[in-house]
């Protein structure tokens, strides 16, 4: 079947700007996870959600980055004010976490967000 | 995206040979593993996990080797391809589920 899929897949905005940033998981899956990928690094993580909720949100830098995933499945990260720093690759990954389905995430292929 | 593995460890191989990737992790309590491989412009792709009762698992052509006295995680990569060209990641999952990536490293496989 389909796999995660993102959009857009770039996106570039001016400093201050607000973005939205879409991630529809593979069909199915309750979790869904975003991470973010700097220049040569590996991906980090921002923000787990179980079903509508944020499970986890730890990982979000400050408050200008909010996630939402109002009906359990599409989610969209928006971040407010944007800056410079906030230029990286944004990955989004789901797993099933079913019983006897393991909880292997599978990732998208990010959208590259650049802030001029 | 393309710049992935721009500062990374690289290591080279010659195609045909096996190729053997480490990893340290951080955290004794992780209680599963997994390694990934991420080509130029996409996303990482799961080739393998280990979960911590374990300390070897086999798949297609690739092994992970799990040493949890020492907290190191290997991948060994059989009869390396130039398709196995990419940036390699292992990753250990922390707490509420989320994974927690070590550096990476690149590797390059010589025709």
């Amino acid at each position: 079947g389909a796999g995660v899929s993102q959009t857009p897949s770039n996106k570039v905005t001016e400093k201050g700007k607000y973005v939205e940033l879409r991630c529809d998981p593979i069909s199915g899956h309750t979790a869904l996870y975003w991470y973010r990928q700097s220049l040569g690094q590996g991906p980090e993580f921002l923000i787990y959600f179980q079903g509508t909720g944020a499970a986890d949100d730890s990982g979000l830098p400050n408050d200008r980055f909010f996630a939402v995933r109002p009906e359990g499945s599409v989610s969209t990260l928006k971040i407010q004010r944007t800056e410079r720093g906030d230029s990286a690759v944004y990955l989004c990954a789901s797993s099933s976490m079913a019983v006897g389905a393991g909880d292997t995430q599978y990732f998208g292929p990010g959208t590259r967000l650049t802030v001029l | 995206g393309e710049s992935v593995g721009l500062h990374l460890p690289t290591l080279s191989v010659q195609e045909g040979d096996n190729s053997i990737i480490n990893c340290a992790y951080s955290n004794s309590a992780s209680d599963y593993f997994i390694w990934y491989k991420q080509e130029s412009g996409k996303g990482p792709q799961f080739i393998i996990d280990i979960r911590s009762n374990m300390d070897k698992r086999q798949g297609q052509r690739v092994t992970v080797l799990l040493n949890k006295t020492v907290k190191h995680l290997s991948l060994q990569i059989a009869a390396t391809q130039p398709g196995d060209s990419a940036v390699y990641f292992c990753a250990e999952r922390g707490s509420s589920y989320k994974l927690i990536f070590g550096s990476g490293t690149r590797l390059l496989v010589r025709p």
